[in-house]
């Protein structure tokens, strides 16, 4: 079992609708989830990262967190072409280094 | 000026050369990371460093060494490059404290292995 699934996609969503990707871990004793966004070609970005159970909203985006389900997702809301990426979900699991899921791509359709 | 560089940007070499990858950072970040990115696997975690007497090996150390010269710069070795080893690398930092740990992204070498 890998520590951190993602489904790769593509996710196709039209432009203006809600996008919700999802990602599910391991390892329990995670403390902090994060969500990148990486263009082709490009190195990932930070979109944000929560580390409570429930919601966090930054704009359009909102990170959700279920620690007894071991889920974490995204909503991108009123999307956008420009959202056309590859999400990267990435756990905290303790003192080690993040580990990242291999993401799920997005494809916001004009 | 970027505050994560990497260099070069791009690489071809052939395999058995020795190849070195430079990272460095102005972020004042005390933590820094080593990927690989293959199509469809994500990041893969090589090696990182806590500080700079702090060197840890990740899931893929295999085949690369690294370097922790000085707190602002973390360099990655391939001591003889195999075909296999062709991939897009990143450089990544972080500042210890908290739960968040969250890591800035340099904009990646990109290494062809002949």
């Amino acid at each position: 079992q890998k520590e951190v699934e993602q489904n790769s996609g593509p996710l196709s969503v039209p432009e203006g609708a809600i996008a919700s990707l999802n990602c599910t871990y391991s390892d329990r004793g995670s403390q902090s989830f994060f969500w990148y966004r990486q263009y082709s070609g490009k190195s990932p970005e930070l979109i944000m990262f929560i580390y409570s159970n429930g919601d966090k909203e930054d704009g359009r985006f909102t990170a959700q967190l279920n620690k007894a389900s071991q889920y974490v997702s995204l909503l991108i809301r009123d999307s956008q072409p420009s959202d056309s990426a590859t999400y990267l979900c990435a756990v905290k699991p303790g003192r080690r280094a993040l580990t990242f899921g291999s993401g799920t791509r997005l494809q916001v359709q004009p | 000026d970027a505050d994560v560089t990497q260099t070069p940007r791009n690489r071809i070499t052939k395999t058995g050369k020795r190849i070195m990858l430079e990272c460095s950072q102005t972020k004042g970040h005390d933590r820094m990371y080593w990927y690989r990115q293959d199509p469809g696997l994500g990041l893969r975690l090589i090696y990182y460093s806590f500080d700079v007497k702090d060197i840890n090996k990740g899931e893929i150390s295999d085949g690369y060494s690294v370097s922790r010269q000085a707190q602002a710069k973390f360099s990655l070795s391939l001591e003889s490059a195999i075909p296999n080893q062709t991939a897009l690398y990143f450089c990544a930092t972080s500042q210890t404290g908290g739960f968040t740990d969250t890591q800035y992204f340099g904009p990646g070498t990109r290494l062809t292995v002949l």
